[in-house]
């Protein structure tokens, strides 16, 4: 069964700086893709950036940007110029390639910006 | 556009009883998945719906069940409650097939009590 593993229960950053929420999984597959979501305090989640592991580029998407390391099966997100916005829960997330529609989630990272 | 939307917004129940939630896919999308968050944990997967029919199922119950309706709209139903039922249920709306990135648009949640 695949698994998805974040190690970061809780991380902080200040204002303006960048932080790195890390993001790790278990699959015997290929053929998958990779999502960060955001969940902030009003409940909503919101995809953040996704990854298709047959795509060796890492996907950008403004100030997010992924490490995606299919050998070593590492996934990290990069927050760059953090804002006070962006605090809130992330969750990494698994989804297998073909015909089977199941999204795994880790347990979330949850993300404090400083002023 | 109008977004994914869920009804109630709170819940609250007694051990035993039987509950219906209620979602509403993103405009133009046709496949509803659901999930279950318990407090502090990332989503797990229930159940998704296309084509009025349950596609995959995760490993609950049968006291889990579903139906799709043909307007795409869908509802969860939860019998004989159990205090572990107790969490935020989420939504999440995706258009198939030919939409390779499985991209999901969830809802913001029913938060269930159960008592």
């Amino acid at each position: 069964a695949q698994t998805v593993t974040q190690s970061q229960p809780e991380m902080s950053v200040q204002e303006a700086e960048t932080v790195t929420l890390s993001c790790t999984y278990d699959t015997s597959e290929s053929d998958y893709y990779l999502f960060w979501y955001k969940q902030p305090p009003s409940r909503q989640m919101i995809l953040v950036i996704r990854q298709e592991a047959y795509k060796q580029q890492n996907a950008t998407e403004n100030r997010f940007s992924v490490n995606f390391q299919k050998a070593a099966k590492s996934f990290s997100l990069k927050i760059s110029d953090s804002q006070l916005g962006d605090a809130a829960m992330y969750f990494c997330a698994y989804k297998p390639g073909g015909s089977n529609y199941k999204l795994t989630f880790g347990k979330g990272t949850l993300l404090t910006v400083n002023p | 556009d109008a977004g994914v939307t869920q009804s109630p917004t709170h819940l609250i129940k007694t051990r035993g009883q039987q509950v219906t939630l209620r979602c509403s896919p993103k405009s133009g999308h046709d496949t509803v998945s659901w999930y279950q968050q318990a407090l502090g944990q990332g989503p797990q997967f229930i159940f998704q719906y296309y084509e009025e029919e349950e596609r995959q199922r995760g490993n609950f119950p049968d006291r889990f069940s579903g139906h799709q309706f043909p307007n795409y709209s869908s509802e969860l139903n939860v019998n004989a409650l159990l205090l572990g039922d107790s969490a935020l249920y989420l939504c999440a709306s995706s258009l198939e097939p030919g939409f390779s990135s499985y991209e999901q648009y969830f809802g913001p949640g029913t938060r269930l009590t159960v008592t």
